[in-house]
C-alpha cells in the first residue's frame, strides 16, 4: 500500500513557464513533507520541505503548497529552467519516525 | 566538505554470491540510513543507525540482508546468497542527528546487478 503517491510519471514544460508537480498521501499521521530532486547517476538532493502547520513554503523559484484536508501537496517551479530537468520525489517521515517514505517520482523535462 | 560517498559505484555479481556495499557518511553525522531504489520506484527504506546501533531495521527484506556500523561512522551493507531480484541501486544517506526534521543527505548510490 503506497502511502505517498505521485501519479504523474512524467511532465514536460516549456522553459520560463510554471512546472507543477503533485503528490498525494494516505497516512493522516504524516506531519512533515519533503521534496527531493534527483539527476541521473546521482543521489537525491533535498529541495524544500513543509510542516503540516503551514500551507505554503517558498524558497526562491520553488514553492510547496500543502492541503491537509485533501491530503495533497504540490511543488511549483517558476520560472522553469532547463537545469530543473530531473526526477522529483515527494517524501514524508514514516509515522513521525526518521526513515522517509518516498513516492515513485515524477520526471520533469524543461524544454528550451 | 565532502558529501556522502559510496563504494563501489557499480557491482556486478552472480546469483548466490556474497556482496558488501560501503557507505562513508558526512563527518560528524550520527544518523545513517540505507535505502534501495528499484527501476521506476522511489527509494525504499532498509535500515537506519543512530551511532553504532541499528535503530530500525524493519525495512530489511529478509535475513540475507545485514548491515553494520561498528565505529559509528562507516557502514557496510552485506547481502548473502544474492538473487536477481536484489538488483537495484542501494542508496546511503546521513543526517546530523536522527529525527524527522533532519535533512538526509544522500550518496550517489551503488548499482548492484545480479546475473
Amino acid at each position: 500500500d503506497q502511502q505517498v503517491k505521485q501519479n504523474s510519471p512524467s511532465l514536460s514544460v516549456q522553459e520560463g513557464r510554471i512546472s507543477i508537480l503533485n503528490c498525494d498521501y494516505t497516512n493522516s499521521m504524516f506531519d512533515y513533507f519533503l521534496w527531493y530532486k534527483k539527476y541521473p547517476a546521482e543521489g537525491p538532493t533535498f529541495l524544500i520541505s513543509i510542516s503540516s502547520i503551514k500551507d505554503k513554503n517558498e524558497d526562491g523559484r520553488f514553492t510547496v503548497f500543502l492541503n491537509k484536508s485533501a491530503k495533497h501537496l504540490s511543488l511549483h517551479i517558476v520560472p522553469s529552467q532547463p537545469g530543473d530537468s530531473a526526477v522529483y520525489f515527494c517524501a514524508a517521515p514514516y509515522s513521525g519516525n526518521t526513515p522517509l517514505v518516498f513516492g515513485k517520482g515524477t520526471r520533469l523535462s524543461v524544454i528550451a | 566538505g565532502a558529501g556522502v560517498s559510496q563504494t563501489p559505484s557499480n557491482k556486478v555479481t552472480e546469483k548466490g554470491k556474497y556482496v558488501e556495499l560501503r557507505c562513508d557518511p558526512i563527518s560528524g553525522h550520527t544518523a545513517l540510513y540505507w535505502y534501495r531504489q528499484s527501476l521506476g520506484q522511489g527509494p525504499e527504506f532498509l535500515i537506519y543507525f543512530q551511532g553504532t546501533g541499528a535503530a530500525d531495521d524493519s525495512g530489511l527484506p529478509n535475513d540475507r540482508f545485514f548491515a553494520v556500523r561498528p565505529e559509528g561512522s562507516v557502514s557496510t551493507l552485506k547481502i548473502q546468497r544474492t538473487e536477481r531480484g536484489d538488483s537495484a541501486v542501494y542508496l546511503c544517506a546521513s543526517s546530523l542527528t536522527a529525527g524527522p526534521w533532519e535533512t538526509q543527505y544522500f550518496g550517489p548510490g551503488t548499482r548492484l546487478l545480479v546475473l
